[in-house]
Order: structure tokens, then C-alpha cells, then sequence
């Protein structure tokens, strides 16, 4: 089956414009995180996905945002973008919930000039 | 903020040698969850052991978890170069749904 599919790959913007990633899960998969990653800070999680309701959400401003469609399809928005935004943008999906693991897509690399 | 502490930072062996990747944690938790990344990439899911667990097993792949000292031990026995990877060890805490990752181990196998 497929894996998460995460869209672009690579994505290159101006400080101050805004941006959307996009996250498939893998099909029938109802949660979806997602995960900044930063050689500085390493791994942090923004938020989670289940059903379309925001479950859970980490210690990151209002310029980060999500939703999550019917079709369990996710994006994440990050409007004023700035220089330190600059990271490898995961997602990752889970059948239920993370407690049994999570599939990540390949991320969206993110640098901001 | 990050649960776990990987130790060491970055590890070097010969292919065949065994591989020992410690990660120690805070607080309590629900599981712990092991994952590789190549490079640049997507994290991949190995091993999880829940909290009444001592040890596991899959494949070449051992995990030990010691909840009074808040440790686990990951070992990669008769590595190969495909092993060369980041590790992470990741803990679900009690009471939510996020997974909090360590600072990971860098491992390189030398051919």
C-alpha cells in the first residue's frame, strides 16, 4: 500500500510570505502529526490530527496552523514566515493514534531566504 | 522540549560489530518507540516496548527498557552498511497523544 505522501519535497520562500504542505496518510489512517525538525531543536511536534479535530497541539505561535480533511488528508500552514521556520517539515500517520507507531513521510524542506 | 537523552551522540564500528544506542528519559511513560532516519528522510518506525516491558526482540534488533532508571538500550547486532542511519528513541507519555523525541544517535558503519 501507499506510504504518507508529503508535497513538495523541496520548497524555497521569502521571509514574511506564508506556505502550505500538504500530507497524505496512508489509507485508512485517521491521525495525522506533525513534526518540525531542526539540526538546533531537533524533533518537536506541532500538532495532531484525528477525525479533523485538532487533538493535540505543541509549543509553536499562532503563524502555525493545520487542519485536516474528511478524507484524512492534512495541511499545515505557516503564515510571516522567518528565517529560523527554516526546517524539515514531517508528517507522520497512525491508524488510531500514535501509541502504536507512526508511518512518516518523507518530509518537505523548507528554507527561508 | 525533549524527553530523551541519546547516548552516544555519534557512534563509528566496524561492519559485523554490534551497535549500542542508550537513550534515558524524564518522566513516566506510556511506551517508548525506537526509529531510524537516512539521512535527510523520513523517520522510520523499529521497535516499540511498552512500559511493562522489559525487552524485545525483531529481527537483529533488541530493545531493553529499565523504567526505574528511565533508560532503554537499543542493540543492532551484526551490522551491516545499510544500518548507517540516525537513530531516535521517542516516549509516549501518560495522558497524551504526542510523541516526544531524543536528540538521536548518528551511527556509521565502516565497510
Amino acid at each position: 500500500k501507499a506510504g504518507v505522501t508529503q508535497t513538495p519535497r523541496y520548497l524555497i520562500k521569502t521571509r514574511g510570505q506564508q506556505v502550505t504542505l500538504s500530507c497524505s496518510p496512508i489509507s485508512g489512517h485517521r491521525s495525522v502529526s506533525w513534526y518540525q525538525q531542526t539540526p538546533g531543536q531537533g524533533l518537536q511536534f506541532l500538532f495532531e490530527y484525528f477525525s479533523e479535530t485538532q487533538r493535540n497541539k505543541g509549543n509553536f505561535p499562532g503563524r502555525f496552523s493545520g487542519r485536516q480533511f474528511s478524507n484524512s488528508r492534512s495541511e499545515m500552514n505557516v503564515s510571516t514566515l522567518e528565517l529560523g521556520d527554516s526546517a524539515l517539515y514531517l508528517c507522520a500517520s497512525s491508524l488510531e493514534g500514535v501509541r502504536y507507531g507512526y508511518t512518516f513521510g518523507s518530509g518537505t524542506r523548507l528554507t527561508v531566504v | 522540549s525533549q524527553q530523551g537523552e541519546e547516548d552516544p551522540q555519534a557512534l563509528s564500528i566496524q561492519e559485523g560489530e554490534n551497535a549500542t544506542m542508550n537513550c534515558s528519559y524524564k518522566t513516566s511513560i506510556n511506551n517508548l518507540q525506537w526509529y531510524r532516519q537516512n539521512s535527510g528522510r523520513g523517520l522510520v518506525h523499529l521497535i516499540l516496548i511498552r512500559s511493562n516491558e522489559r525487552e524485545k526482540h525483531s529481527g537483529r534488533l533488541r530493545v531493553t527498557l529499565d523504567t526505574s532508571k528511565k533508560s532503554s538500550s537499543l542493540l543492532i547486532t551484526a551490522s551491516r552498511a545499510a544500518d548507517t542511519a540516525s537513530y531516535f528513541c521517542a516516549t509516549l507519555n501518560f495522558g497524551n497523544e504526542k510523541l516526544t523525541f531524543g536528540t538521536g544517535t548518528r551511527l556509521t558503519i565502516i565497510p
